[in-house]
């Protein structure tokens, strides 16, 4: 079965600092992988996603993460966090054959302080 | 584009009463829809899987009997809440997809029970 682990619950980056929000996945196969962010009371929005090629995966916002299969992780990274970026991020994997389901980590709030 | 429209956003309603939440796939099909709960300061987690024509998956732990849906066709699925009590009170999320395709997200449903 998949998983998905988020080690983090709280992530802390003053404003103008890279930022690291760390994902480490377990799929039996190749796996598709993805990041979400949710914002209060909101949906989730789609970050970025890696499904094959290269490993560095660029998204929105200015968001980018490497996919490492030897260590089976996949953490999002931005170089200079914004107050804005402040929000709750999901890391995901899904199977990539059929019509499976997305498996999502616990979650990891990112606060961003000016 | 291809979007899922979840309704209604967000409903409150007395203990005991059924709510019904609606997810229609524009501009594609949507043979299979999943569908996950969210509870505060929480992850995602799926709930069920439904297939167009034929009856949903219901996790472990999840009470068919009491979350009742239906996808009669490729571009509507229904999650109904029957009897809702307040600790089913959670952020309601569908996601649709065909096949291997990208899945697309509803913007969830928000349901209160008094």
């Amino acid at each position: 079965a998949q998983s998905v682990a988020q080690p983090e619950d709280q992530v802390n980056v003053a404003e103008g600092n890279p930022l690291t929000v760390k994902c480490t996945y377990s799929v039996s196969g190749n796996p598709y992988l993805f990041w979400y962010v949710q914002y209060p009371n909101r949906g989730l929005q789609f970050l970025l996603k890696y499904i094959t090629g290269d490993n560095l995966v660029k998204g929105s916002y200015g968001f980018e993460a490497e996919f490492n299969k030897s260590q089976t992780s996949f953490h999002l990274k931005k170089p200079s966090a914004l107050v804005s970026d402040s929000a709750l991020y999901f890391c995901a994997v899904r199977k990539n054959s059929g019509n499976t389901p997305l498996v999502f980590g616990k979650g990891t709030r990112l606060s961003v302080i000016a | 584009g291809a979007v899922v429209s979840q309704h209604p956003s967000w409903v409150i309603c007395k203990s005991g009463t059924s709510v019904k939440i609606e997810c229609r796939s524009l501009d594609f099909q949507a043979t299979t829809m999943f569908w996950y709960r969210q509870f505060p300061k929480q992850s995602l987690m799926l709930m069920a899987t439904s297939n167009e024509g034929s009856k949903a998956t219901y996790e472990q732990g999840v009470e068919k009997d009491k979350f009742l849906i239906n996808h009669a066709s490729l571009t509507l699925s229904t999650l109904t809440v029957t009897s809702a009590h307040p600790e089913d009170s959670s952020f309601y999320i569908c996601i649709g997809g065909t096949g291997d395709s990208p899945l697309h997200f509803g913007n969830g449903t928000r349901l209160t029970v008094t």
